[in-house]
Formats: C-alpha cells, structure tokens, sequence
C-alpha cells in the first residue's frame, strides 16, 4: 500500500538558522504534496502544498522541492523563528484515489 | 463560515461503551475523511468519503463504522470501545475530484479517552 516516510522526527535549531524536513513517498502515481504544521493541541493547518509538475515552490520563509524520480520531498523553512516552533506533517495524494497518506511528523524546536 | 465542525471535543467512555463523533462542513467540499492521531505515528486514515452516497476503508478502520449523512455531515461510530482507540479523532474534508489537487481542511478534533 502507499507510505510515506518522515525524517527526521525531532529537529532542533537556533533561531536564524534553517531546517530541512524530508519525505519519501513510495508509489509513483502521487501527484500532491501537501505540508501542514500542527501547533501544540491545534489542528493542523496547511502551510504549502507542490504538485508533481512542478520542481519547487515558494512561499516567503517557506519552500518545498520534489524530486519524482527519486520520489521524496523535502520543507525548507529559513530564518526560522520561535513561532516556527510546531509538529510538521507531509503528506501525499495518488491521482485516482481521494486517500491522502501522512508521514509520521517532525516535531521542530526553534531555541531563541 | 466554521468550516470542519466536530462534536464532542472531550470524551471519556469505559471499554465496551458507543458513541458516535459528528462532523459537519459547510464549504461545499465533496469528500470528507476521518483520521485518528497517536504519539509518534502521526495522522491514520480511518475511512473515507469521496462523495455522499459512498465510504471507503483507509488504513485503520477496524472497529469503526462511519455514516455520510448527507453532503454536510459525516459520522464516526465506534460500537464497542476499546483502550486502543484512545487517540485524538481529526474530522477533515477536501473539494477533491478524482484527479484533482485540493487540500484537507480540519476539525479542531475529538480527544477521545477509553478506559
């Protein structure tokens, strides 16, 4: 069946500096990317999403790349800040199917 | 606009106990999914509903039964609780075609607690 896999599960930077969260999918049909962060006992909450045409995106401090043939997907958060600090979720939906599959989280500490 | 509304936040059943989680959305999104969230294992497809009339199974969905009521609502059940499902039950839902791209929108969820 689909999975994807989240790496690293804790993640811990000094504010100013950048994190990188990774994520590899396993079936080749995925087209969405999407990315949420979940702020302690919130919802999570959407936060840049790729499609599979296209390489990176993105969105002020936020990026996402795609790699199809190696089939992973990395967040790129830069200038990070404390308010960064949250549980970060990928996720992957495989065209043909409404079923969209979560990594495992990374939770991200930001040290002021 | 609420977008995704879950009832109960808070629930405490005692092993054997039903109960039924409601979900309602007001976006006029078309399908609507329910996940359950455990420490370290991140979000768990339970079932699924690509459109009203229709429910799918997802990834874990032994021990619940779900109802999509009409195109607003759609329903968890758990017959007969178990300490397994404590967990935290997100109610999201998505203007998704069969080959289209459109992010999940989620309830503020349902921290359920058996015992």
């Amino acid at each position: 069946g689909e999975n994807v896999e989240q790496h690293p599960s804790t993640l811990s930077v000094q504010e100013g500096d950048s994190a990188v969260i990774k994520c590899t999918y396993s079936d080749s049909a995925s087209n969405y990317f999407p990315w949420y962060k979940q702020e302690l006992g919130k919802r999570p909450q959407l936060i840049i999403d790729i499609r599979s045409n296209v390489g990176e995106k993105k969105d002020q401090r936020i990026a996402v790349t795609l790699n199809k043939t190696a089939k992973h997907f990395s967040l790129h958060i830069t200038e990070t800040q404390p308010e960064d600090s949250a549980v970060y979720f990928c996720a992957a939906r495989t065209s043909g199917t409404y079923k969209y599959i979560f990594g495992t989280g990374t939770r991200l500490k930001v040290l002021a | 606009n609420a977008g995704v509304t879950q009832t109960p936040k808070f629930q405490v059943l005692k092993t054997g106990q039903s109960m039924t989680l409601q979900c309602a959305q007001d976006m006029n999104h078309n399908s609507m999914y329910w996940y359950r969230q455990d420490p370290g294992m991140g979000l768990r497809l339970i079932y699924y509903s690509a459109s009203e009339g229709t429910t799918d199974k997802g990834e874990v969905p032994n021990g619940y039964n779900v109802s999509r009521l009409n195109k607003r609502e759609f329903s968890l059940r758990l017959e007969s609780a178990a300490p397994s499902q404590t967990s935290v039950y997100f109610c999201a839902s998505s203007l998704v075609g069969l080959h289209g791209n459109s992010p999940l929108h989620f309830g503020n969820g349902t921290r359920l607690t058996v015992t």
